[in-house]
């Protein structure tokens, strides 16, 4: 089946340390998206990749790095600069014509202690 | 960059009843779709309806509509004949011609019985 997969589901970290979110996807799609939930405030772009080897920021980029090897891959990495990590991520793709929907993960709820 | 402001932080609406949310963006660009996406419990995100910029008529998806005003740049939302199955958080969307996709604080629907 097609789909995109977001893993962990759940992960826990201690401060300070680095930390990779997995997000894959076997739709054949072009347009990547990272965003970050958290209560009353929506979604919040972190960052976006339209094709392979490029990415964009989003409004709330900074402790955050993402790449993009790979067409069915766009992993973001949380890093010690963020300094509130706790929050419930989630992945997104689609195609690039800006009329298709996205399509999610199921979510990571990171915490970090 | 473009924002998306949804004012009402909660609704409510009786079973069979109809209700409206609303939505605002902000953007100097031509070329856009609008997107209602619908985020239950479980956390997974459901398109509900899309719009795009260039189009003078109003979506409809069966108990779902859109009253889309250009010119106001306002995309709310209509829900007829609400069931209990529709209580979820719902968010607006905007996306831009380069795949920029940003999203609203979201409005919590409550459906009563």
């Amino acid at each position: 089946d097609g789909g995109i997969t977001q893993s962990p589901k759940y992960l826990f970290r201690k401060e300070g340390q680095n930390v990779t979110l997995s997000c894959e996807q076997n739709l054949n799609h072009d347009a990547m998206y990272w965003y970050r939930q958290d209560p009353g405030q929506g979604l919040r772009l972190i960052y976006y990749s339209q094709i392979v080897n490029d990415f964009q920021k989003g409004d709330i980029a900074e402790g955050y790095s993402v790449s993009r090897e790979k067409k069915e891959s766009f992993p973001l990495t949380v890093t010690s600069a963020q300094k509130n990590p706790t929050a419930f991520y989630l992945c997104a793709s689609s195609a690039r014509t800006v009329n298709t929907e996205a399509f999610f993960g199921q979510g990571t709820r990171l915490t970090v202690v | 960059a473009q924002t998306v402001t949804q004012s009402q932080p909660e609704m409510s609406v009786q079973e069979a009843e109809t209700v409206t949310l609303s939505c605002t963006y902000d953007t100097s660009e031509s070329d856009y779709y609008l997107f209602w996406y619908k985020q239950p419990p479980s956390r997974q995100m459901i398109l509900v309806i899309r719009q795009e910029a260039y189009k003078q008529q109003n979506a409809t998806e069966n108990r779902f509509s859109v009253n889309f005003q250009k010119a106001a740049k306002s995309f709310s939302l209509k829900i007829s004949d609400s069931q209990l199955g529709d209580a979820a958080m719902y968010f607006c969307a905007y996306r831009s011609g380069n795949n920029d996709m940003r999203f609203g604080a979201g409005t919590r629907l409550t459906v009563k019985p």
